[in-house]
């Protein structure tokens, strides 16, 4: 049974960096078929998709973002991280972290397994 | 504001059929397959429609969705007080180059 679990500081101060990290319990994390990404959810607000990385390392960033994200995978651990620059207080959210799937390349690629997600607070 | 255009809110009764509608464009919900996603209270999303009009294992044939130029609909009948919950529906972008999501409808079970 996949599971992912988010994990990071809950309060984040304005200007500074947000950083959470994604542990997948599975083996499927260096399958080809799959993507894993960031997904976050301001309160009382629908789901804004942020990025995802493929296992070898490649990237692909939401364009709205794009200039203060960044996402890495460490295989060994079978984890995902995000980094989110410059955060502001709009940048309070749920952060999800979830499994893609695509049957071709990068496209079309849907979420089937969400983590918990985590409520990152940005105040001072 | 969403990519995606969904209703905030829709109701129905224990037992009667509700359709939740979702406004995309020619560049997604017009050239790409559709996703649905359940979100009960304070949990992540589930997946509950696939390729537009597929469910994965274990969600009821209750559930079902389809599509028609740039809208998408999901439809649920029977309807169950453990519906109760938002469901947000999403697809590919092909200007984004990425997937997109609608703001979310919020059922209720009257």
């Amino acid at each position: 049974q996949l599971q992912l679990q988010e994990s990071g500081p809950g309060l984040v101060k304005p200007s500074e960096t947000l950083s959470l990290t994604c542990t997948v319990s599975s083996g499927s994390f260096s399958s080809s078929s799959y993507y894993w990404g960031w997904i976050r959810q301001p309160p009382g607000k629908g789901l804004e998709w942020i990025g995802s990385i493929y296992y070898s390392g490649s990237t692909y960033y939401n364009p709205s973002l794009k200039s203060r994200v960044t996402i890495s995978v460490d295989t060994s651990k079978n984890q995902f991280s995000l980094k989110l620059s410059s955060v502001t207080a709009a940048d309070t959210a749920v952060y999800y972290c979830a499994r893609q799937v695509s049957n071709s390349g990068w496209y079309v690629a849907w979420f089937d397994s969400w983590g918990q997600g985590t409520l990152v607070t940005v105040s001072s | 504001q969403s990519v995606l255009t969904q209703p905030p809110s829709a109701s129905g009764t224990p037992g009667q059929r509700v359709t939740i509608s979702c406004s995309g464009s020619s560049s997604n919900i017009g050239s790409n397959a559709v996703q649905w996603y359940q979100q009960l209270p304070g949990t992540a999303p589930k997946l509950l429609i696939f390729s537009t009009n597929q469910r994965p294992s274990g969600v009821p044939d209750r559930f079902s969705g389809s599509k028609s130029g740039t809208s998408a609909s999901l439809a649920i009948s029977g309807l169950q007080s453990e519906d109760e919950a938002a469901y947000s529906c999403a697809t590919w972008d092909d200007s984004l180059n990425g997937p997109v999501f609608g703001g979310g409808t919020k059922l209720t079970v009257l």
